[in-house]
């Protein structure tokens, strides 16, 4: 079955440091790819996505290529910022369906 | 805002209580759905309604009754619930299989807090 993996953290980063998060997938099709932020005290927002293979998604300031040779959709952000401390949740879902699969989510700190 | 409300935002009861949940979205969307969020547990998908007919349940015990009257409107009801049930519940909604879109972006309420004593 269809899946999603990722690193779970937590992730603890100074300011203006350089993120990566990692995340890679299971899918027996050809999938859409998202990232889903969710700030503290909130539901899950659509941080960015990319619907086929070498697409890259873009928002605020984080990127995420669809890479389907490596099965992986990889989030980065070159310079954090507190207000980036969040959970991150890769998630997947195939073109014929409604549900998408999440991933555990990965916790991230920006300190100052 | 994302256009998907959840009330109440928080909720205490006892295991012999009944109470409801109830998600409201303003976009238009013909697919709402019940997650619950667990700490340091996956997302979890309950139930998915499309056109207001259930399209999936995914193996949730009896105690949570999910309504779906109309496309706007999905409640959760709730009855002599356990403290595990005790979570984040959310309510997300999108356009649904019929929108002939190749992907299906949800758009996520903020969440009921629940806590059973």
């Amino acid at each position: 079955g269809n899946s999603v993996t990722q690193m779970e953290g937590p992730v603890t980063l100074s300011e203006e440091a350089f993120l990566t998060i990692n995340c890679t997938y299971t899918a027996t099709g050809y999938p859409s790819l998202f990232w889903y932020v969710q700030y503290p005290g909130e539901g899950l927002q659509l941080l960015l996505k990319a619907t086929k293979a070498d697409d890259k998604g873009s928002n605020k300031g984080f990127e995420a290529t669809y890479r389907k040779e490596t099965t992986s959709f990889h989030l980065e952000k070159g310079s954090v910022q507190v207000s980036d401390s969040a959970v991150y949740f890769c998630a997947l879902t195939e073109t014929s369906y409604d549900k998408v699969i999440f991933g555990p989510g990965t916790s991230l700190s920006v300190i100052p | 805002e994302t256009g998907v409300t959840q009330t109440p935002r928080h909720l205490v009861m006892g295991m012999t209580n009944k109470k409801s949940l109830k998600c409201e979205q303003h976009l238009g969307h013909n697919a709402m759905y019940w997650y619950k969020q667990s700490a340091k547990k996956p997302l979890e998908l309950m139930f998915v309604y499309n056109f207001k007919e259930q399209t999936e349940n995914n193996s949730v015990p009896s105690r949570f009754s999910p309504e779906c009257p109309n496309s706007s409107h999905l409640f959760l009801h709730l009855h002599t619930l356990q403290p595990e049930d005790s979570a984040l519940y959310l309510c997300a909604s999108s356009q649904g299989m019929a929108s002939g879109t190749i992907y299906n972006e949800q758009f996520f309420g903020p969440g009921t807090r629940l806590t059973v004593l």
